[in-house]
């Protein structure tokens, strides 16, 4: 049972256009939502979260949308650069009780920036 | 320089032994993790611990064990039991508790275990 899911595999943008990744979770108690980025053979590191009394959180050119209705976030990278290509992994987690600190990840999606 | 240190970088294991995956952090982190990532299926959580001498199972525990006995430390050892264990090894640390911030995992580099 697939609770984070990222239904695209790979995403091919151009240099400086936008770049959207997307996520949708089933489980109704997750409450805190975070994307990774991981290059080839190298662990995954933080990049962006969101609390769920949040809609929104930008650091710099990235930018995280929750709809907490749709229960799917998305992640925003404008404008896009070469550097970002990487894969994404968006993650979740439940709040209070043995499953904190726990995170469920998504499948991951490849990003690849063309120059 | 503060970090995660996972050894080896590549593991071969021959049919029916057991090998033990290194973990070692000097950030001074609570509780551990160790995920594994397979193509197309993200990452899966095998074991945690969140204080010394303390472990949970994770997803997908079975075929594996872990130990903590130093706060610094928390090897994986892949057994026998384990029947598919080609793939690539993460270990990560976290603050603990409490507050969503400490929920940033920080992860080392990987272990790719191959079957020989």
């Amino acid at each position: 049972d697939q609770q984070v899911k990222q239904n695209s595999p790979s995403l091919s943008v151009q240099e400086g256009r936008i770049s959207i990744l997307n996520c949708d979770y089933t489980n109704s108690m997750f409450d805190y939502f975070l994307w990774y980025k991981k290059y080839p053979a190298e662990g995954p590191t933080f990049l962006i979260s969101i609390s769920s009394i949040k809609d929104k959180n930008e650091d710099g050119r990235f930018t995280v949308f929750l709809n907490k209705s749709a229960k799917h976030l998305s992640l925003h990278i404008v404008p896009s650069q070469p550097g970002d290509s990487a894969v994404y992994f968006c993650a979740a987690s439940e709040a209070g009780g043995t499953s904190y600190g726990k995170l469920t990840f998504g499948q991951g999606t490849i990003l690849t920036v063309h120059p | 320089d503060g970090g995660i240190t996972q050894s080896p970088k590549y593991l071969f294991r021959k049919e029916g032994q057991n090998v033990t995956l290194s973990c070692e952090q000097n950030l001074n982190h609570d509780a551990m993790y160790w995920y594994r990532q397979d193509p197309g299926q993200g990452l899966r959580l095998i074991y945690y611990s969140q204080i010394v001498n303390d472990f949970q199972k994770g997803d997908i525990a079975e075929g594996y064990s872990v130990s903590r006995e130093k706060k610094e430390s928390f090897p994986l050892t892949v057994t026998s039991a384990q029947k598919n264990p080609t793939a690539f090894y993460l270990c990560a640390s976290s603050t603990f508790p409490p507050g969503r911030e400490n929920e940033k995992l920080f992860f080392g580099s990987g272990t790719q275990l191959s079957v020989l």
